[in-house]
């Protein structure tokens, strides 16, 4: 079955030390995203990539960094530069974007802590 | 920019009631919107979406949303709730031609009662 693949489901992580995210899709879209979500907060944007080798900042991308090496693959480096990390991590994927029919598709997203 | 408002943070209803679930948007032009649905833990799973054409729009599960250019307003409703309906709900807006990104509401947290 095609879908997006988020790993860990849980990750901690000590302050200071980077983190890397894993997002994996099977579902043949161009663009990806990621986005942090917090209590009472909705989704905030971090970075979205539309095509391999491309992306771009969202809403909150400091302390952020993402890659998009190959077409199924966007992971997510927290890094130490990142305040306040402990949140709820989602990513998602849609066909090319400016298409009619463009809808997110979700991952079952990522839960970190910082401890 | 667009931005997305739900006015209503938590709702509760009575198994069997109907919903309303309000949402209004804000863009130069006619836009994309989605109402997507997050249990707890969970992705978000999309239940419907508009893009033109007719402004009603029927989903999955039963739900359905109703576009009012002159309002602003992309309300998803549903007929007789049910338990299992229980669940967070984020409508989103993305702009017509932007080859670009979504902008979602705060949410609102649905509690049905036995």
């Amino acid at each position: 079955d095609g879908g997006i693949t988020q790993s860990p489901k849980y990750l901690f992580r000590k302050e200071g030390q980077n983190v890397t995210l894993s997002c994996e899709q099977n579902l043949n879209h161009d663009a990806m995203y990621w986005y942090r979500q917090d209590p009472g907060q909705g989704l905030r944007l971090i970075y979205y990539s539309q095509i391999v080798n491309d992306f771009q900042k969202g809403d909150i991308a400091e302390g952020y960094s993402v890659s998009r090496e190959k077409k199924e693959s966007f992971p997510l480096t927290v890094t130490s530069a990142q305040k306040n990390p402990t949140a709820f991590y989602l990513c998602a994927s849609s066909i090319s974007p400016g298409t009619s029919g463009r809808a997110e598709f979700f991952g079952p997203g990522t839960r970190l802590t910082v401890l | 920019a667009q931005s997305v408002t739900q006015p209503d943070i938590h709702i509760t209803v009575s198994e069997g009631a109907s919903l309303e679930l309000r949402c209004n948007y804000s863009y130069g032009a006619t836009p994309y919107l989605f109402w997507y649905v997050q249990s707890p833990g969970q992705g978000l799973q999309l239940l419907l979406k508009y893009f033109s054409g007719d402004t009603l729009v029927q989903g999955i599960k039963g739900f359905e949303a109703e576009f009012k250019r002159s309002q602003s307003s992309f309300n998803l409703r549903k007929p007789s709730v049910h338990w299992s309906d229980a669940a967070e709900y984020f409508c989103a807006v993305a702009p017509f031609t932007n080859a670009g990104k979504s902008t979602f509401g705060d949410g609102t947290t649905l509690t049905v009662k036995p």
